[in-house]
């Protein structure tokens, strides 16, 4: 149990253009969902949490106009990244809680590549 | 007091030795530790997590020590096999809210 995916896998976009990322929690409803960013050899940086039915809540630092985050069920969040530009180029991973204890399962990433 | 260290930033041990990966947290609020594995190119798989009440949890090879007074936990891995390298992840958090990573331990197994 506790399944998380994400789609697309990979995705290479030009300069300017907008892409858009799905998460979803396959077995368990999701109240919660996270997004995070990671840089090779670094660490998951929090960008926005995520209430089904709620606007984001995001850190400090991260453009909400540029990323763009909707929870609109209990199972799919999705987080849209507008006029993307190389520096956006990252692996971009969801989370989702909701089970019992609060514990996060993670998805398996979208690496984007933004040329 | 958002910030949870960790170390070592690297670790290389021979097959069947006892890694083990030490966390600090600041915030005394925190109420969930969990532990992550990932794997280049994957997102982090969850291995174990710990609460408060307890000072060790153990789930197959892996076990976690926790000490309350010292904001301290540590990941301890059982007759490491050459399969467990990848990047250990500590967290710390609240129960039901986000969780704060430390900056991972590449972990190097070799036979």
């Amino acid at each position: 149990g506790a399944v998380v995916s994400q789609h697309p896998s990979w995705v290479i976009c030009k300069s300017g253009t907008s892409v858009k990322i799905e998460c979803r929690s396959l077995d368990f409803q999701a109240t919660t969902m996270f997004w995070y960013r990671q840089f090779p050899k670094q660490s998951l940086m929090l960008m926005a949490t995520s209430n089904e039915g709620s606007k984001a809540t995001y850190e400090q630092g991260v453009e909400k106009d540029k990323f763009l985050i909707n929870h609109a069920s209990l199972t799919l969040s999705t987080l849209t990244v507008t006029s993307a530009h190389p520096e956006d180029s990252s692996f971009y991973i969801c989370s989702a809680s909701g089970l019992a204890h609060g514990e996060q399962y993670f998805g398996p990433g979208t690496r984007l590549t933004v040329t | 007091q958002q910030q949870v260290k960790q170390s070592p930033q690297s670790l290389i041990v021979q097959k069947g030795g006892i890694p083990i990966i030490n966390c600090a947290y600041e915030n005394t609020a925190f109420d969930y530790f969990p532990w992550y594995q990932q794997f280049p190119g994957k997102g982090p798989a969850l291995l174990i997590a710990i609460r408060p009440d307890v000072s060790e949890k153990k789930e197959g090879r892996f076990t976690i020590s926790f000490n309350k007074s010292a904001k301290q936990f540590s990941l301890h891995i059982m007759d490491s096999q050459p399969g467990d390298s990848a990047t250990y992840f500590c967290a710390a958090g609240a129960s039901y809210d986000k969780v704060i990573f430390g900056p991972g331990t590449s972990l190097s197994v070799i036979p």
